[in-house]
């Protein structure tokens, strides 16, 4: 069963905009983690962040966290055409030795 | 360094025909193994994932079956193909504890005919 649904399903916007993308889930939860996949490919290991945290940040990439509401962000700062790609949450279960479950993802189209 | 390799990377076949395909990691060992499947446009359906040699949990009643004869050799088959099996297969692996993350290979598009 899938627990995270992202918002919204698709996403176009220009270069050096900022794309934002949402994700809800359902039970508590130990991690939610982003991942990016190019059109064809596997998925990509974007961000981890845990429960006890609510913002982490690497390079262009911001994440929030806030388990009251079980919601997610995630921001993409002055975006490329490169940023191109479907972008899933996924969340681990305490006690889930590493399983995850993903989201049906959003897919971000970015226009130079 | 890890990696993780899945073959092949695309396969025509028709109903009835069986399958196999095959996922291997190299660089760690006892990992936690998994197949999904990813419909066009859509998420991740887990199939099946393994902690072990030989354990194989299935996630979905299907026409597919899993198998780890190996440390690092996860393999998905069937007997015989159904329309309905066709999609894009993503193997993935991680060290099995809270919060780790998943690793994937380029996956293998499967089109039955």
């Amino acid at each position: 069963s899938q627990q995270g649904e992202e918002d919204p399903q698709a996403l176009s916007i220009q270069e050096g905009e900022n794309a934002t993308m949402n994700c809800s889930y359902k039970t508590s939860i130990n991690n939610l983690q982003w991942y990016r996949q190019n059109s064809g490919r596997g998925l990509v290991h974007l961000i981890l962040i845990r429960s006890n945290e609510r913002e982490k940040h690497s390079g262009r990439l911001r994440v929030t966290l806030d388990t009251s509401k079980k919601s997610s962000s995630l921001l993409i700062t002055a975006s490329r055409a490169a940023d191109t790609a479907s972008y899933f949450c996924a969340t681990a279960r305490w006690g889930s030795q590493g399983n995850l479950i993903f989201g049906k993802g959003t897919k971000l189209s970015v226009k130079p | 360094s890890q990696t993780i390799h899945q073959w092949p990377a695309t396969l025509v076949q028709p109903v009835g025909s069986p399958l196999s395909l095959e996922c291997t990691v190299e660089g760690t060992s006892n990992p936690n193994l998994y197949w999904y499947r990813q419909a066009a446009g859509r998420g991740l359906q887990l199939l099946f994932y393994s902690v072990g040699i030989g354990q194989i949990s299935s996630e979905v009643p299907q026409n597919l079956s899993a198998s780890r004869p190996q440390d690092r050799q996860f393999i998905l088959s069937s007997k015989k193909l159904l329309l309905s099996d066709s999609g894009f297969y993503l193997c993935a692996w991680n060290l099995g504890q809270d919060g780790q993350p998943q690793h994937f290979g380029d996956g293998t598009r499967l089109s039955i005919l």
